[in-house]
Formats: structure tokens, C-alpha cells, sequence
């Protein structure tokens, strides 16, 4: 069984320094997939970076970069320069196993809160 | 990146009415949808996934007789929420995932819809 632990209650930053949200995953399928989604208030869930589990790099997409640390199975987002726009909850997901209807599972989400 | 649209984005019913869901991909062909729900504050649980011309996958502890899906094309997906209650009241997030080789890991979501039941 797949499980995703985002245990932050909640995360505050200030305007132009960077965060690290964690997020810890088990599986047993050695091929997988990890992905983070931002959620703003007005609730739609906006893809924001994907890290598969045979990737030697780490995922990079402009101002966030994902922290894979396979043998420690932890995948902890970094937004950089941080922005007021970035207040919202983020979400670590994992999909898998692999196959046509592999399932995204998710954590429980961590609240950021920008302050300028 | 892709569009998936959801209608109506926000619906209010009386107890005991049905209510359908739609969700379209807008620029591409989905293979798959999937339904989540989610409650305030809280993560996405996920409710079923369809396949376009099968019946849908429910995961354990949702009813299919009370949640109908209906994946009848490759851009469209309905979720009806039958004799909705106020317990069902919830954020309904649909979601699509792209069968073309080399997009085989883009899932994209909808902007979700909320249902309060009176």
C-alpha cells in the first residue's frame, strides 16, 4: 500500500526567502511517481512539479525544486524566493503502482502563509 | 498546460434531488478520470476512477449506486450524486490523465465543484 505523511500543521514564511514543505512516502513498487500540487483558496489543484522514482536529477520548474531523497523516501518541495501568491495549501502525492490505472495518492496537505 | 473544465462550479440543492457533474478535457483526450471529494481543510480522497467506454472503479467505502459515473466519450466524464443529502454536501474535483505516449504523467484537475445540500 501506498502512503504519503506530510506531518507540518502549518508554515509561515517571509515574502522573498525561501521554504522547504517535507513529505515522506512509502510503496513497494520500485517504479513510481511523486508529484506536488498547490491549492489557493479558490480550490482548483495546480500541478507544480512531478519526480519519478528512476530520475537521477532533481526535478527543477522555475522557482520550486523537489528534495528526492529515495533511500530516505522523502520528497521535500523547495519554493524559493517566495512570493505573497504562494500562500495556499500544498499537497504531496504519490502515484502508483504502475500500470494504465495507477491512482495518485495524497497527504494530508500543509498550509503556507506569506508574510510580507 | 491542459484544461479540464468543471460544470457547475458551485450547486445548491434540496435534500433528496439528484445532481449531475460534468468534466471535459478541453484540449486533449483522456483515457482516464478520476473523481475526488474533499471536505474544508482536509486532503483529496479519491472516489472512483473511469476509463472511457467502461464502467467506473470505485474505491472502497463509496457507493455506486449513489455516486453514477459515466465516462461516455474521451472528453467527457458525469458524476451524479443520487438523492443527494447534506452529508454529501463537499468539493467535487474531477481530474484527467492523458493516454498519449510521453504525457503518460501529466494529470490534470478540474476547478472543482462545490455541492451544499439543504
Amino acid at each position: 500500500a501506498q502512503k504519503i505523511t506530510q506531518t507540518q500543521p502549518g508554515m509561515f514564511v517571509q515574502e522573498k526567502e525561501a521554504v522547504t514543505l517535507d513529505c515522506t512516502y512509502d510503496t513497494s513498487d520500485p517504479s513510481y511517481g511523486l508529484f506536488w500540487y498547490k491549492q489557493p483558496s479558490s480550490g482548483e489543484m495546480i500541478f507544480l512539479i512531478y519526480q519519478g522514482s528512476y530520475d537521477q536529477q532533481n526535478a527543477t520548474e522555475g522557482r520550486y525544486s523537489l528534495n528526492f531523497q529515495k533511500a530516505r523516501k522523502s520528497a521535500n518541495l523547495v519554493i524559493s524566493a517566495s512570493q505573497l501568491g504562494d500562500s495556499a495549501m500544498y499537497f504531496c502525492a504519490m502515484r502508483g503502482p504502475t500500470g494504465a490505472n495507477s491512482k495518485l495518492t495524497f497527504g494530508k496537505g500543509i498550509t503556507l502563509s506569506v508574510r510580507p | 498546460g491542459a484544461v479540464v473544465s468543471q460544470h457547475p462550479s458551485r450547486v445548491i440543492c434540496k435534500s433528496g434531488t439528484s445532481v449531475k457533474i460534468e468534466c471535459r478535457s478541453l484540449d486533449f483526450q483522456a483515457t482516464t478520470m478520476f473523481w475526488y471529494r474533499q471536505f474544508p481543510k482536509q486532503s483529496l480522497m479519491l472516489m472512483a476512477t473511469s476509463n472511457e467506454g467502461s464502467k467506473a472503479t470505485y474505491e472502497q467505502g463509496v457507493e455506486k449506486d449513489k455516486f453514477l459515473i459515466n465516462h461516455a466519450s474521451l472528453t467527457l466524464s458525469t458524476l451524479t450524486v443520487t438523492s443527494a443529502h447534506p452529508e454529501d454536501s463537499s468539493f467535487y474535483i474531477c481530474s484527467a490523465r492523458s493516454g498519449l505516449a510521453g504525457r503518460y504523467n501529466e494529470q490534470f484537475f478540474g476547478p472543482g465543484t462545490r455541492l451544499t445540500v439543504l
